[in-house]
């Protein structure tokens, strides 16, 4: 079955700088890939998401990359914000498993002002 | 419109005990999927409900099982509770068709069994 590897587990950043989230996936036949933002005794909430057929996507401070031949994808946040602190979890999944999503482990976003 | 609830919030148990969560699927939607998700850990499919049947299942064992209701809520149970069945269990719902993987999240109920 799919295989989700994240890195890394934590990172810091200072307000204003970019952060960089990177995921692994072992199925080649996934074909969706979305992120989720988890803050403290929250729900997951979709913040972007990417099918295999693009290689990028933006929205406002977020974009995400897709690199299909080497499987990883990737979550950028330019000008971060205090309120970007939280758990960031990537996730794929393919469209003929009934929508069933393989989560990588988690990223803890810390920006500091 | 409300979006994916759950209940309840939070439901302490002990071992060898049963447990019914319950998810209410955000308006629209008719796809719901159960997850679990341990300290520290990404989420974990258990498994998906559409149109009253199970479609897909994680591995978990049968002590997990659910059902769907046709106004789309649906439930998880759990039998024997062993201590390492707590953790959150999130319902996500969806929609069937090409936007089946867009999944939207309710706020979970954190189970701790004692």
């Amino acid at each position: 079955g799919e295989n989700v590897e994240q890195h890394p587990s934590t990172l810091s950043v200072q307000e204003g700088d970019s952060a960089v989230i990177k995921c692994t996936y072992s199925d080649s036949a996934s074909n969706y890939f979305p992120w989720y933002k988890q803050e403290l005794g929250k729900r997951p909430q979709l913040i972007i998401d990417i099918r295999s057929n693009v290689g990028e996507k933006k929205d406002q401070r977020i974009a995400v990359t897709l690199n299909k031949t080497a499987k990883h994808f990737s979550l950028h946040i330019t000008e971060t914000q205090p309120e970007d602190s939280a758990v960031y979890f990537c996730a794929a999944s393919r469209t003929d498993s009934w929508g069933k999503l393989q989560f990588g482990a988690g990223t803890q976003v810390v920006v500091t002002p | 419109d409300a979006g994916v609830t759950q209940s309840p919030t939070h439901l302490i148990k002990t071992r060898g005990q049963q447990v019914t969560l319950r998810c209410s699927p955000k308006s629209g939607h008719d796809t719901v999927s159960w997850y679990q998700q341990a300290l520290g850990q990404g989420p974990q499919f258990i498994f998906q409900y559409y149109e009253e049947e199970e479609r897909q299942r994680g591995n978990f064992p049968d002590r997990f099982s659910g059902h769907q209701f046709p106004n789309y809520s649906s439930e998880l149970n759990v039998n024997a509770l062993l201590l390492g069945d707590s953790a959150l269990y999130l319902c996500a719902s969806s929609l069937k068709g090409t936007m089946a993987n867009i999944q939207y999240f309710g706020a979970g109920t954190r189970l701790s069994v004692l």
